[in-house]
């Protein structure tokens, strides 16, 4: 089956400083990649769709400015945090749709600011 | 616009005692229903899909059938093992939004041995 990569698996990192994380389909193409944001035993929110070649979609609410994607290559797009805060402490998890109604998720990435 | 209503957890049940979550929801189009599994630590895995009205996904014991008239997706599972506990997700894709998901709110399984 498709498979997704995150890396890193968990990053713990000062406030104010800015974190990468990036995702990967090994064994497929993906146009389109979605990012989640997981709080602790709540569901997945949407945060943006990101696209190769053009500008991500960001869902309300959600800051440009602050949660940057970058869908460099048809197998690559990184969300980098910004200007961390405590608060944007979270599971951040990407998906990429298969060939059929489906969606591959990655591992997800555990995110800490202290 | 799309949303999924899932049953509140936590759920917590013995060993071989039968499950359900339910799930309903709401979406302008003819979705496709999905249930993933999230067992601790990982990320989520696609546990069973289906994709047009009266169908039944099944898969490592669990079903769910899609049904339009009371747009439902409930879980099933008759005898649940201590392996199942996990959180569960009821998710569906409008066939008009490249694929993305709404999903519910997730259901916390426990079995106890």
């Amino acid at each position: 089956g498709a498979v997704v990569s995150q890396h890193p698996s968990r990053v713990i990192c000062k406030s104010g400083t800015s974190v990468k994380i990036e995702c990967r389909s090994l064994d497929f193409q993906a146009t389109t990649m979605f990012w989640y944001r997981q709080f602790p035993k709540q569901s997945l929110m949407l945060m943006a769709t990101s696209n190769e070649g053009s500008k991500a979609t960001y869902e309300q609410g959600v800051e440009k400015d602050k949660f940057l994607i970058n869908h460099a290559s048809l197998t690559l797009s990184t969300l980098t945090v910004t200007s961390a805060h405590p608060e944007d402490s979270s599971f951040y998890i990407c998906s990429a749709p298969g060939s059929t109604y489906e969606q591959y998720f990655g591992p997800g990435t555990r995110l800490t600011v202290t | 616009g799309d949303s999924v209503t899932q049953m509140e957890g936590p759920v917590t049940l013995s060993e071989e005692a039968f499950l359900t979550i339910n799930c309903t929801y709401t979406a302008t189009g003819y979705p496709s229903l999905f249930w993933y599994v999230q067992y601790p630590g990982e990320g989520l895995q696609l546990l069973l899909k289906a994709t047009k009205a009266d169908d039944k996904g099944s898969n490592k014991g669990f079903e769910a059938t899609y049904r339009k008239e009371t747009t439902s997706f409930h879980l099933e599972k008759g005898s649940v093992q201590v392996s199942d506990s996990a959180v569960y997700f009821c998710a569906l894709s409008d066939s008009g939004s490249a694929r993305q998901l709404t999903f519910g709110s997730g259901t916390q399984l426990t079995v106890l041995p």
